[in-house]
């Protein structure tokens, strides 16, 4: 079964960094995750594509101060230098035959 | 710039139909896989269904079969989604979104409220 996983919020302080995770579900290990961010009040924005090695291809515009990394099941999403319009949902998504999955999302609050 | 414009929502009584569609622009329509995502209020994102290039192959979210139908018209570069026999769980914002395994564009949205 194809499932992401995602804490329901994370916070950070302004200038911080964060690092938030997407679990793929057992033996789903070498899967490629994307990840997108929805400001709030605004549709979807792609960021990356991230591959179980780490490797990533990010969307057009978006800032080096977000980078993916990839453990085992883990995929991550790190935002350095925090700013305030980082303030946003964070969704990993992923696909298999016939199906497109996102995880629950993440609140990332700014302080 | 690439861009996707999703048009045709509104209010629907529960049972009732609806059209969606979106305009592409900005790249080569034809020559992508396109989706729909929707999100429902306060909730997390849903890939509803998905057309590969030519039409020949179209998958849907299981809430959905044989309820709704995705199709394309590649001369008119637009993305349809009919939508029939709706239902008060259908009540979201629908995004147009391009790509075959992951979205790397996505539309506005059009919100789809289905009430009585």
């Amino acid at each position: 079964q194809l499932v992401l996983t995602q804490s329901p919020s994370a916070s950070a302080s302004l200038g911080a960094s964060v690092k938030l995770t997407c679990t793929l579900s057992s033996g789903r290990s070498s899967d490629a995750i994307a990840w997108h961010q929805q400001q709030p009040e605004k549709g979807p924005r792609y960021l990356m594509k991230l591959n179980s090695d780490g490797s990533h291809r990010k969307g057009d515009g978006i800032p080096d101060r977000f980078s993916g990394s990839s453990s085992g099941a883990e995929r991550y999403l790190t935002i350095s230098s925090l700013q305030s319009e980082d303030e946003a949902d964070y969704y990993c998504q992923t696909w298999g035959t016939g199906i497109r999955v996102f995880g629950g999302g993440t609140k990332l609050t700014v302080l | 710039e690439v861009q996707l414009v999703e048009s045709g929502g509104g209010l629907v009584q529960p049972g009732g139909s609806l059209r969606l569609s979106c305009v592409a622009s900005g790249f080569t329509f034809s020559t992508y896989w396109m989706n729909w995502v929707r999100q429902a209020p306060g909730k997390g994102l849903e890939w509803v269904a998905n057309i590969k290039e030519d039409g020949s192959e179209k998958y849907y979210v299981d809430s959905v079969k044989g309820r709704f139908t995705i199709s394309r018209d590649n001369a008119k570069n637009s993305l349809f989604l009919q939508m029939n026999g709706l239902r008060a769980e259908d009540t979201a914002v629908y995004y147009c979104a391009r790509g075959s395994t992951y979205f790397d564009y996505w539309g506005q949205g059009i919100l789809v409220t289905v009430s009585s």
